[in-house]
């Protein structure tokens, strides 16, 4: 099946405690992305990776880091996480060659910092 | 500050009516247009697109018309479904960033 896995689901964290949330997708995808969704705002992109070792920052890097090492995965990592950074988290990946195609996402990581 | 606008936060519908959502963008540069859907404990799901080419794309039961000269695009639902209840979210590109709105809550009544 055609999907975008998010590991994991669910974390609880304390402020400055580095983490680590996984995505991974198996449909040969060039581009993958990630978000964080917060009430009244909506997804805002933190970042995306175009490729392999090609990384950009979106429009809420801030207290992030990406890594695309391998073409199905795309870490996301906050170093010393704050509870600024308690959200909703979604992967995405879509094909590469263009604007005009849909993303695919992963079913979301929600995180808390306490 | 958000290039993309859904004023509504939430519209409630019979089963049976339409459902016209809304949708705002500021930025002039945008040229793809998307809305997706979400469930709750999902991942947003792709509904419809259109590029700035068009006017209108139609898909089953969703449509998307887009008005250039007045930033706006809707998405109307004819006839609405009690699976039609999720959030709505609007998106616009012009390169390889995805801008969202902050999203609409169908709910249809029975």
């Amino acid at each position: 099946e055609a999907q975008v896995t998010q590991n994991p689901r669910y974390l609880i964290t304390v402020t400055g405690k580095k983490l680590t949330v996984t995505c991974s997708q198996n449909m040969n995808h060039e581009y993958m992305s990630w978000y964080r969704q917060d009430p009244g705002l909506g997804l805002r992109q933190i970042y995306y990776s175009m490729n392999v070792e090609v990384t950009d920052k979106g429009d809420v890097p801030e207290g992030y880091k990406v890594s695309r090492k391998e073409k199905r995965n795309f870490p996301l990592i906050l170093e010393s996480p704050s509870p600024n950074q308690t959200s909703l988290y979604f992967c995405a990946s879509k094909p590469g060659g263009g604007i005009y195609n849909e993303q695919f996402f992963g079913p979301g990581t929600r995180l808390t910092v306490l | 500050d958000q290039q993309v606008k859904q004023n509504s936060p939430s519209l409630s519908v019979q089963e049976g009516r339409i459902s016209i959502l809304n949708c705002d963008y500021t930025n002039s540069m945008f040229d793809y247009f998307l809305w997706y859907k979400k469930y709750p404990a999902e991942g947003p799901t792709f509904l419809i697109s259109i590029s700035s080419i068009k006017d209108k794309n139609e898909d089953g039961r969703f449509t998307v018309f887009l008005n250039k000269s007045a930033k706006h695009l809707s998405l109307h639902i004819v006839p609405s479904q009690p699976g039609d209840s999720a959030v709505y979210f609007c998106a616009a590109t012009n390169d390889y960033k995805l801008s969202f709105g902050a999203g609409t809550t169908v709910t249809v009544r029975a």
